[in-house]
C-alpha cells in the first residue's frame, strides 16, 4: 500500500515567519502535486513537480522534489494570513493502479 | 475555461435515504475522481471514472457508487445513508487521471 505522510500535522506561526512542511513516502512517484485548501472549499493546485531534485518557486513559496522522487518540501517565506489553509501533497505513480494518492495534509494558521 | 462544478453545494438528508451528487468536469478532461473528506479521515479516494468506465476504486462499501456519461459528467450515489456519511464530497477532473487534478467546490452532505 502506497502512503504519503505529511509533517507537521498542525502549524501555527506569526505573520512574517518562515516555515517548511514536508511530504514523505517510501514509494517513488512520477510526479507530485501540492494543493492548498480553504475551509469549505475544494483544494486548489499550487504546483506540480516531476523531476528528481527539481525546485520550483511561486512568489514566496518554494517547492522541492527529492532526488529519489520519494519526498517533497514546501517552504514559505514571510508567511501572511492569506497563506492560512490546509496544504496537501499528492503523488502520482505509474503502477498497475494508476491513481493519485493524497497525504493527510498540514493545517497552517498564520496569525496577524 | 470554466472550472469543475458540483451540484448541489449543500444537502441535508436523514438516515436510510439515498442521495445523488453531480459533477461537471473541465471541458476536455476525461477523468473524474470522487473523494470523501472528513476532519478525522482526511481526503479519501472513492473512485475514478475515465471514458465512462470505472478505472479505480477505493475502500468504500458498495453503498457508494458512481457513473460517468459520454460528455464526461459524473454522478455519485450513496444509498442507505448513515450518520458517518456526513462529509464534504469532492470531485476532481484531470486530462488522464494520474496527472494534475482540478477540484470542484464540493458538496457538503449532512446526514441526520
Amino acid at each position: 500500500t502506497q502512503l504519503l505522510e505529511q509533517s507537521p500535522q498542525f502549524l501555527s506561526i506569526q505573520e512574517g515567519e518562515n516555515l517548511t512542511v514536508y511530504c514523505n513516502s517510501s514509494s517513488v512517484f512520477s510526479s507530485l502535486q501540492w494543493y492548498r485548501q480553504e475551509p469549505g472549499e475544494g483544494p486548489v493546485l499550487l504546483v506540480t513537480v516531476v523531476t528528481g531534485g527539481e525546485v520550483k518557486k511561486l512568489k514566496r513559496l518554494t517547492f522541492q522534489f527529492g532526488d529519489a522522487r520519494k519526498d517533497s518540501s514546501l517552504h514559505i517565506t514571510a508567511a501572511q494570513p492569506g497563506d492560512t489553509g490546509l496544504y496537501l501533497c499528492a503523488g502520482a505513480s505509474k503502477t498497475s493502479y494508476d491513481k493519485v494518492i493524497f497525504g493527510p495534509g498540514t493545517s497552517l494558521s498564520v496569525i496577524p | 475555461k470554466a472550472g469543475v462544478t458540483q451540484t448541489p453545494r449543500y444537502l441535508i438528508k436523514t438516515r436510510g435515504q439515498q442521495v445523488t451528487l453531480s459533477c461537471s468536469p473541465i471541458s476536455g478532461h476525461r477523468s473524474v475522481s470522487w473523494y470523501q473528506q472528513t476532519p478525522g479521515q482526511g481526503l479519501q479516494f472513492l473512485f475514478e471514472y475515465f471514458s465512462e468506465t470505472q478505472r479505480n476504486k477505493g475502500n468504500f462499501p458498495g453503498r457508494f457508487s458512481g457513473r460517468q456519461f459520454s460528455n464526461s459528467r459524473s454522478e455519485m450515489n450513496v444509498s442507505t445513508l448513515e450518520l458517518g456519511d456526513s462529509a464534504l464530497y469532492l470531485c476532481a477532473s484531470s486530462l488522464m487521471g494520474i496527472d494534475e487534478q482540478f477540484f470542484g467546490p464540493g458538496t457538503r452532505l449532512t446526514v441526520l
